[in-house]
């Protein structure tokens, strides 16, 4: 069966970076992109961005461009998103997603929490 | 970017009560559209792709309809279980975005 299975809880201070993983099984990884999507506390979803695991194409959402890559390592179906000059607001659930970039998200990882705190 | 408008932002309805909720595009995104359900402490999940089809294994109860600029999503009998926060989120311009949510509860 598909599944993404993130890493665990992040605690970082602020001006640092994150690095989060996902790491796909039950499908050819390279069939598929990824999308990240992430949710602060009590609040609403908001689309980071997305890669296609095929050629390593990305698509950012403007607000993060500078400050976020994704990437992944075909070797072990594994996916990367790593967010830099962390901020008090970026302290949120991260998930990654399996989809085209444009279409639907049929599986979701299980979510990282990152919390950027002094 | 488009922005989703969600109404109503919460509601609360008995069990068996039919539930509607409405999306509204700030431009034409045919039917670009997709619903999703998430439960408190989960990943959401895909319940409706195309503005109307309804993923595999999803509860036919589920529906979505729309094109254009308005979407509705419809649960014919609210059960216990369908206690959660749904989206809408276009996937017609980048960058990609999600209603604000519409958080259904039990009366």
């Amino acid at each position: 069966q598909v599944q993404l299975v993130q890493s665990g809880a992040e605690v970082k201070k602020p001006g640092a970076s994150v690095k989060v993983s996902c790491k796909a099984s039950g499908y050819t990884f390279t069939s598929y992109g990824i999308s990240w999507v992430r949710q602060a506390p009590g609040q609403g979803l908001e689309w980071m961005g997305w890669i296609s695991a095929y050629n390593g194409n990305t698509n950012y959402a403007q607000k993060l461009q500078g400050r976020v890559t994704m990437t992944t390592d075909t070797s072990t179906s594994t996916a990367y998103m790593e967010l830099r000059s962390l901020r008090s607001d970026d302290t949120a659930v991260y998930y990654c997603a399996r989809g085209p970039l444009g279409g639907d998200h049929d599986y979701w990882g299980q979510g990282t929490l990152v919390t950027v705190s002094s | 970017d488009i922005q989703m408008t969600q109404s109503p932002s919460s509601l609360s309805a008995s069990v068996g009560d039919r539930v509607t909720i409405t999306c509204q595009a700030s431009q034409d995104i045919s039917n670009y559209l997709n619903w999703y359900q998430q439960k408190p402490g989960k990943a959401p999940k895909l319940l409706i792709y195309d503005a109307s089809n309804l993923e595999t294994g999803v509860p036919s109860r589920f529906s979505g309809s729309g094109s254009g600029t308005d979407f509705t999503f419809t649960i014919s009998s609210l059960q216990p279980e369908d206690i959660a926060t749904y989206y809408c989120q276009q996937y017609d311009n980048l960058p990609r975005t999600f209603g604000q949510g519409t958080k259904v509860e039990i009366k």
